[in-house]
């Protein structure tokens, strides 16, 4: 899947407790997406990268922090995972601005 | 900001029919609508795509046209197979206050192709 692996692939925690999500890319591309999907609600932006260090906020970002210190890593962290965070969070890549995703194939977090 | 409804959120089909998914969205300032496809326990696939300049784009059984002014667009596929059964999103871009654009999307379709 153009290169992209995230993980864990699945992940159980318990409220309060922090957690970090990676998403890795072999494709050096410049732009990176984190999106959660929940049932009735399709696609939300969490975060986005437009290169190393640059990172802004998303639609649903409360709760969440990222961090990108090289090109091939998106890091997405839950400082204190809630219930409402239950969620298969997506990591996306894109080569250039208002271009085409492409997908990683998730991580399903259950938050308990 | 944007909002992509799309409609229906459930399809029925007969193999060999016709399907079409339909989306509409809000900013006008919006130029670019890819649509994809998600199998089950997999990511969204790029299926096809659609830029703002233009008002209709085939690929093989699948085309997506789009009204700029009545601001929605539509997925359609002709002659479905059983492979064809999935969950379907449309996307809208949108642009933020960085300068850059990332993509909002509908709430799915799933469409069911019976043999």
């Amino acid at each position: 899947d153009a290169g992209i692996t995230q993980s864990p692939r699945h992940k159980v925690t318990e409220t309060g407790t922090p957690v970090t999500l990676r998403c890795h890319q072999t494709e050096n591309h410049r732009y990176m997406y984190w999106y959660r999907q929940d049932p009735g609600h399709g696609l939300r932006l969490i975060h986005y990268s437009y290169g190393v260090k640059d990172t802004d906020k998303g639609e649903v970002s409360d709760g969440y922090s990222v961090s990108r210190s090289k090109t091939e890593d998106f890091l997405l962290t839950l400082e204190s995972a809630t219930s409402s965070q239950t969620s298969v969070y997506f990591c996306a890549i894109s080569d250039r601005d208002n271009s085409p995703l492409h997908f990683g194939n998730g991580t399903r977090l259950t938050v308990t | 900001g944007e909002n992509v409804e799309q409609h229906p959120s459930t399809l029925s089909v007969q193999e060999g029919d016709s399907a079409v998914i339909k989306c509409t969205y809000s900013d006008s300032a919006s130029n670019y609508f890819p649509w994809y496809k998600q199998e089950l326990g997999k990511g969204p696939q790029l299926i096809i795509d659609i830029r703002s300049n233009v008002g209709e784009k085939k690929d093989q059984r699948i085309a997506v046209t789009l009204n700029k002014t009545a601001k929605h667009f539509s997925l359609h596929i002709t002659e479905t197979q059983p492979e064809d059964s999935a969950v379907y999103f449309c996307a809208a871009s949108i642009k933020w206050r960085s300068g850059y654009s990332t993509l909002t999307f509908g709430k799915g379709t799933m469409l069911l192709v019976s043999p």
